[in-house]
């Protein structure tokens, strides 16, 4: 089993608010990921990170930002959540650089997002 | 065009049955190649990596054409709990690692 944590698992916000996505993993990986996925709609990758202090933008344009200030944590924030934002958030890790084994990617349980 | 593209299905399929499922990739620098399972609601779970050679695992098995630029997994003697959404991944290890997915397909496995 993937030691990777998201919280919370289910979120009902109003809109305006300000929420932030917590995603952290235990396994040292350097390499990790937020993607988007709609009810029966494939993955969409948002953000992503190589290690501390780096950040870059995925696939899909996003208004959520994040943070990588430690190996371990990877939050996910929305400055004014919006019902458009309502999804599943979906965080991922993976090894990375010399003697990574494979490009594996272990999932989070995911955030659902209800913005009403 | 998508860059991996899958039948999104649903395959109905009898308890018993053998089932395979295609995918094909449009970027030939793709090195590395994986089935996912995602269950209803869940997160995406490794099921197997894809070897050049083919390779299989119990009732599962994987094979990668690369001049074709596809994927097929083949699931044999189905089981009601194999239902589920399968994805097709594959990593340009030229562009830092990145995976694609394909938008899955999902089977359902009848009793």
């Amino acid at each position: 089993e993937a030691d990777i944590y998201q919280t919370p698992r289910y979120l009902v916000i109003g809109t305006g608010k300000k929420i932030t996505l917590e995603c952290s993993q235990t396994m040292g990986h350097d390499k990790m990921y937020w993607y988007q996925q709609d009810p029966g709609m494939e993955l969409h990758l948002i953000h992503y990170s190589y290690g501390v202090n780096s950040t870059e933008k995925g696939d899909l344009s996003s208004e959520s930002t994040v943070s990588r200030i430690r190996t371990e944590h990877f939050p996910l924030t929305l400055e004014s959540a919006r019902p458009s934002h309502t999804s599943q958030y979906l965080c991922a890790s993976s090894e990375y650089g010399p003697g990574a084994v494979t490009d594996t990617q272990y999932f989070g349980p995911g955030t659902r997002l209800t913005v009403l | 065009r998508k860059e991996v593209e899958q039948d999104p299905g649903p395959f109905n399929v009898p308890e018993g049955a053998t089932v395979a499922f295609n995918c094909t990739y449009s970027n030939s620098a793709s090195q590395s190649f994986f089935w996912y399972r995602q269950d209803c609601r869940k997160e995406p779970k490794l099921l197997m990596s894809v070897y050049s050679s083919g390779n299989e695992d119990g009732r599962f098995t994987a094979q990668l054409n690369r001049a074709s630029q596809y994927i097929s997994l083949l699931i044999r003697d189905s089981k009601l709990s194999d239902s589920a959404t399968y994805l097709c991944v594959v990593a340009d290890n030229n562009a830092g690692n990145m995976l694609t997915f394909g938008g899955g397909t999902r089977l359902m496995v009848k009793p």
